[in-house]
């Protein structure tokens, strides 16, 4: 049972276009929800964050927006740069149930030149 | 500022030996958390632990898999008798106190990746 699904395995851009990337939920009870940029050969860093009291936060060139209705969010990245080729995996939680992470099965990113 | 750090970062072990992966959390950190990743999937959530208390380990399979998060020392991860199936990356998160039974953000390690022959 995939609670959190991250439906296009790749993504492919331009430099200085932007970047969105999707995530589906399945859980109504999900209340925070993650970003995290993965590199090949190394652990999941933190991108941005958002609770379901909010409908947009924003970092830098990384904004993320949650339509708890549709239950979906995305993170955008503008302007694209080729650093940010990377695996990106959103991740949902039960903001009171703190500890367990859901992921998606991931987006890899390709920025190019 | 040392980050999660994990140990060793690549493990080779025979089927039906023992793996042993070690995990040590951010400073100020009180809360880890370890999750597998096998090829081409997303990271699945194992266990859950605060110093010397399990608090979840709904993910973690019911035989064989055993974790500890001593009151002084890393976190272990232990695999008894490993199979093929186990090989996977390993990765272990810390995350501050916070709120008592709150999610706060998890900070990764390298991780640590199994191959079982």
């Amino acid at each position: 049972d995939q609670q959190v699904k991250q439906n296009s395995p790749s993504l492919s851009v331009q430099e200085g276009r932007i970047s969105i990337l999707n995530c589906d939920y399945t859980n109504s009870m999900f209340d925070y929800f993650l970003w995290y940029k993965k590199y090949p050969a190394e652990g999941p860093t933190f991108l941005i964050s958002i609770s379901s009291i909010k409908d947009k936060n924003e970092d830098g060139r990384f904004t993320v927006f949650l339509n708890k209705s549709a239950k979906h969010l995305s993170l955008h990245i503008v302007p694209s740069q080729p650093g940010d080729s990377a695996v990106y995996f959103c991740a949902a939680s039960r903001y009171n149930q703190g500890g367990k992470l859901i992921f998606g099965q991931g987006t890899e990113l390709s920025v190019k030149p | 500022n040392a980050g999660v750090m994990q140990n060793p970062r690549h493990l080779v072990r025979r089927r039906g030996q023992e793996a042993r992966l070690r995990c040590s959390p951010m400073k100020g950190h009180s809360h880890v958390y370890w999750y597998r990743q096998l090829p081409e999937e997303g990271l699945k959530f194992m266990v859950y632990l605060q110093k010397e208390n399990i608090i979840d380990e709904s993910g973690m399979p019911k035989e064989r898999f055993s974790a500890e998060f001593p009151k002084e020392g890393p976190s272990i991860l232990r695999i008894q008798q490993v199979v093929r199936g186990d090989s996977a990356a390993y990765f272990c998160a810390s995350s501050p106190p916070g709120i008592a039974g709150f999610t706060d953000t998890q900070y990764f390690g390298p991780g640590t990746r199994l191959t079982v022959l």
